[in-house]
């Protein structure tokens, strides 16, 4: 058990419909990362976050957006979602975020969109 | 951005056996990470090795920062080794991972 906390384990939508997927860090981590793995893109960076503000922003659409709360659990909103967004979605966290430190991450979230 | 190959992509196993999996890096990193990703999809964190030697029971890593490459050992292999490993890099511009395509693991009786 890494300590990051992710629900829903599995999730199964219609196209053009909203979800929301959280993630809670481990107890002292301040940054979140979430990542995408989908059979053709493989593990991808979507975005990160440090004490609430966006970091950095890696191959996310203009469709997903996402936040971290004052408690530092974070939420990813993807919309109007599209087949193509079937994957497994995955939140680490980290104590700084700074990138020379371990990511642990959680046990994700399976999308499926139908 | 950095690349990151994983060799070799698929290896079928008997019980017993020992490996070597290896990853390449294309530019400097200040994180290397290997993780297992098991049947049923959780990634597991085996090593934080950016430079140097660790050991954690039947399974060690090395990584030469110099020549851009990380090794990960499995020894006496079990069954429960199966999965698929990645290897992952944070580079000095980039705080997150980038992660190579995995080697497939079968580990047969």
């Amino acid at each position: 058990d890494s300590g990051v906390t992710q629900t829903p384990k599995h999730l199964i939508t219609a196209t053009g419909q909203r979800v929301t997927l959280r993630c809670s860090p481990r107890s002292g981590d301040l940054s979140v990362y979430w990542y995408q793995q989908s059979l053709d893109q493989g593990l991808q960076f979507l975005i990160q976050y440090y004490n609430g503000e966006e970091r950095a922003k890696g191959n996310i659409l203009e469709r997903f957006s996402a936040q971290q709360f004052p408690d530092l659990h974070s939420e990813l909103n993807l919309s109007s979602l599209e087949l193509g967004d079937s994957a497994l979605y995955f939140c680490a966290s980290s104590k700084q975020g700074a990138g020379v430190e371990t990511q642990y991450f959680g046990p994700g979230t399976r999308l499926l969109v139908l | 951005g950095i690349q990151v190959e994983q060799s070799p992509p698929d290896l079928i196993l008997q019980e017993g056996a020992n490996s070597t999996l290896r990853c390449n890096f294309s530019d400097s990193v200040n994180n290397l990470q290997w993780f297992h990703q098991n049947p049923w999809g959780q990634l597991i964190n085996l090593f934080y090795i950016p430079s140097g030697t660790k050991q954690n029971g039947r399974l060690s890593a090395t990584t030469v920062a110099t020549e851009r490459y990380s090794l990960l050992y499995i020894s006496s292999s079990q069954t429960t080794d199966s999965g698929v490993y990645f290897c992952a890099v944070g580079d000095t511009g980039r705080r997150a991972l980038t992660f190579g395509s995995g080697t497939r693991l079968q580990v047969q009786p």
